[in-house]
Parts: C-alpha cells; sequence; structure tokens
C-alpha cells in the first residue's frame, strides 16, 4: 500500500481537463513544498513533468499544472491529448527519516 | 544531453547478491545526488535509497537498511548500487536517477532517470 494516496485512474475527451488527486498526511505533502509528479508511459522509465509543487520543467507543455492544499497535492492536465495518455505517479519529500513517497499512481485515458 | 544508462540487473536466487551500476553522461556530475528507486511488477514507485552530491552521506529505505549498499566513482561518472541478502520482494525494475544539487541547493525532483534495469529474485 503506497503512502500516497491518487485514484487508479481518470479519464477524458480530448480537449477536456482532468485533474488527478494525490492525498498526503502533515508528514509529507503538508510539511514541505516539494511536491513532484512523474508521467511514465508503458515500458518507460518516469519523466517529471512537475516539481517544487507547481514548477514546470523545460520542455513540458504549459497544459500541465500542480497545485496543492493542505496534505493534498492536484496535477491539472488542460487540453487534454492523446500522447497524454499514460500512469502519473506523484511524490513528496517527507523528511529526513522516511524521505520519499509515492502514491501508486493514476492511468490516464483519453476516450 | 543527458544520458543514464544501467546495468548488472539478473536473476538470483534468494539470499544471494547483485550489484548494479548506473553510467551518467551528459550532466555536472560532481552537482548532482543520485538516488536508486525501483518498481515491482503492476506496482508504483518506490525510492530505496540516496547519495549525495559530495558523496559526504548516503541514505537508505527501511526496506533495504543493512542489505543495500550505494556509491559512486566521480572519476568514471558511474553510480553503484551493491545489494545483498536478496529476497523475493526485491523483485522490481530498477531506476537510477539524478537530483540537481547546483550551488549546493538540491532540488528534492528526480530529474534525470535511466531506462531501468530488471532484478528478479527467485525463492
Amino acid at each position: 500500500q503506497s503512502a500516497l494516496t491518487q485514484p487508479r485512474s481518470v479519464s477524458g475527451s480530448p480537449g477536456q481537463s482532468v485533474t488527478i488527486t494525490c492525498a498526503g498526511t502533515s508528514s509529507d505533502i503538508g510539511a514541505y513544498n516539494f511536491v513532484s509528479w512523474y508521467q511514465q508511459l508503458p515500458g518507460k522509465a518516469p519523466k517529471v513533468v512537475i516539481y517544487a509543487v507547481n514548477e514546470r520543467p523545460s520542455g513540458v507543455p504549459d497544459r500541465f499544472s500542480g497545485s496543492k492544499s493542505g496534505n493534498t497535492a492536484s496535477l491539472t492536465i488542460s487540453g487534454l491529448q492523446a500522447e497524454d495518455e499514460a500512469t502519473y505517479h506523484c511524490c513528496s519529500y517527507a523528511g529526513s527519516y522516511t524521505h520519499y513517497v509515492f502514491g501508486g499512481g493514476t492511468e490516464v485515458t483519453v476516450l | 544531453q543527458v544520458l543514464m544508462v544501467e546495468s548488472g540487473g539478473g536473476v538470483v536466487q534468494s539470499g544471494g547478491s547483485l550489484r548494479l551500476s548506473c553510467a551518467a553522461a551528459g550532466l555536472g556530475f560532481n552537482t548532482y545526488g543520485f538516488h536508486w528507486l525501483r518498481q515491482a511488477p503492476g506496482k508504483g514507485l518506490e525510492w530505496v535509497t540516496y547519495i549525495h552530491y559530495d558523496g559526504s552521506f548516503n541514505v537508505y529505505a527501511d526496506s533495504v537498511k543493512g542489505r543495500f549498499t550505494i556509491s559512486r566513482d566521480t572519476s568514471k561518472n558511474m553510480l553503484y548500487l551493491q545489494m545483498n541478502s536478496l529476497k523475493p520482494e526485491d523483485t522490481a525494475v530498477y531506476y537510477c536517477a539524478g537530483e540537481n544539487c547546483a550551488n549546493k541547493f538540491c532540488r528534492k525532483t528526480f530529474v534525470y532517470w535511466g531506462q531501468g534495469v530488471q532484478v528478479t529474485v527467485s525463492s
């Protein structure tokens, strides 16, 4: 069982927006602004799409955005495209003992 | 272009050992901390261990503490993971990942990833 809780799957039509939530605790998401999101295509390595809650690495489309409220982080994909179909993992730094915790991953399907 | 390539995976019996290697190219090796993460079949990602950009310390997940050892060779731009006393629950794809620590500030983000290497521990 993963430390962070994500929905198993979400879906949307092309052009729509989808939001993936990631629920943690006051020891991880609530304590640090080190939430990151990783996109993983089938059989491939993960790729960071959001870091530090809401920062986007160069090369990542601006339709990807992140936010945090309390102990829950969210990833929103606006203007969904077929190439966004993947599994998305949330991650939070959790201090010098636990270090990093992950969610179980959310499969995004483009209808 | 940054490239990270893992090697050394395979099938090993329970109680056995393996040493994973990760060759890093195209980044300032001395300004990156490095991690190993793993993903069991059909499961989410799990952080395993980290070595600081200057090699001054390393940390481990409880699940591998005392059995796994991370190390780095700056002269070769290489990262290693020595895995001893392997258990069936260690079966996973193992990824090396780099964390930017430029200006001595580590971003707590897995910026660059290798393609992954399969480790299978049979009982």
